[in-house]
């Protein structure tokens, strides 16, 4: 079946770039996610990239997607406290399931 | 500003009793979720509807059931609610399509502490 992995947890210091990893497993997803959800909230959807992209950027946020290792990540560059949180990737399964399958999430510590 | 709004941040509930959690979008959206989240579990896929009066099992649906009865709304019910249902619950929303390039829109989430 669909699965999306993503690592725990990622700690950075303020200022530095972050690499959020993620990987899925259906090769016809045809959209794929990165949601942030702060403590206690609900997620946000930051940013999608459609499968015939390779990469998207969207000011500190690039998202690069390598189709052939079915591996998705998300760089935050010049990361602020603000900026911890959980991120979730997701695919959009338009086959067997129509629906996003979510990953795990990684939660991201910022450093002072 | 579209929304999913869900009727309650914080509840406790005792062992036993009949919950229900109420979640609204106003973005007419056809299909609507419900999750649940847990630590190291990621989130949960409890029921899900593609539309009104229509009702799909998740992966978790056992000791819930959900109703929907106009498209903007739908209901998580706890039968009889358990201290294992002490979980943060989210409502989502989507067009067709899993929402393409706006995927799902969520809720804040409702708390949930069963005593």
């Amino acid at each position: 079946g669909e699965d999306v992995e993503q690592s725990l947890f990622l700690s950075v210091r303020e200022g530095d770039s972050s690499v959020i990893n993620c990987t899925y497993t259906d090769s016809s997803s045809t959209y794929l996610y990165w949601y942030k959800q702060e403590p206690g909230a609900g997620l946000q959807l930051l940013t999608y990239i459609f499968s015939n992209m390779d990469m998207k950027q969207d000011q500190r946020l690039t998202v690069l997607l390598n189709k052939k290792d079915k591996h998705l990540s998300l760089r935050i560059a010049d990361t602020q406290t603000g900026d911890s949180a959980i991120y979730f990737c997701a695919e959009y399964d338009g086959g067997a399931t129509n629906k996003l399958i979510f990953g795990t999430g990684t939660l991201l510590a910022v450093q002072p | 500003d579209v929304k999913v709004t869900q009727s309650s941040r914080y509840l406790v509930k005792r062992t036993g009793e009949k919950v229900f959690l109420e979640c609204v979008q106003d973005m007419d959206h056809e299909n609507m979720f419900w999750y649940r989240q847990d630590p190291g579990l990621g989130l949960r896929l409890i029921y899900f509807s593609y539309d009104v009066k229509m009702k799909e099992k998740g992966d978790i649906p056992e000791g819930y059931s959900v109703s929907r009865e106009k498209k903007e709304r739908f209901s998580l019910i706890l039968e009889s609610a358990s201290t294992n249902q002490t979980s943060m619950y989210l409502c989502a929303s989507s067009g067709v399509g899993g929402g393409r390039g706006n995927g799902y829109t969520f809720g804040s989430g409702t708390r949930l502490t069963v005593v």
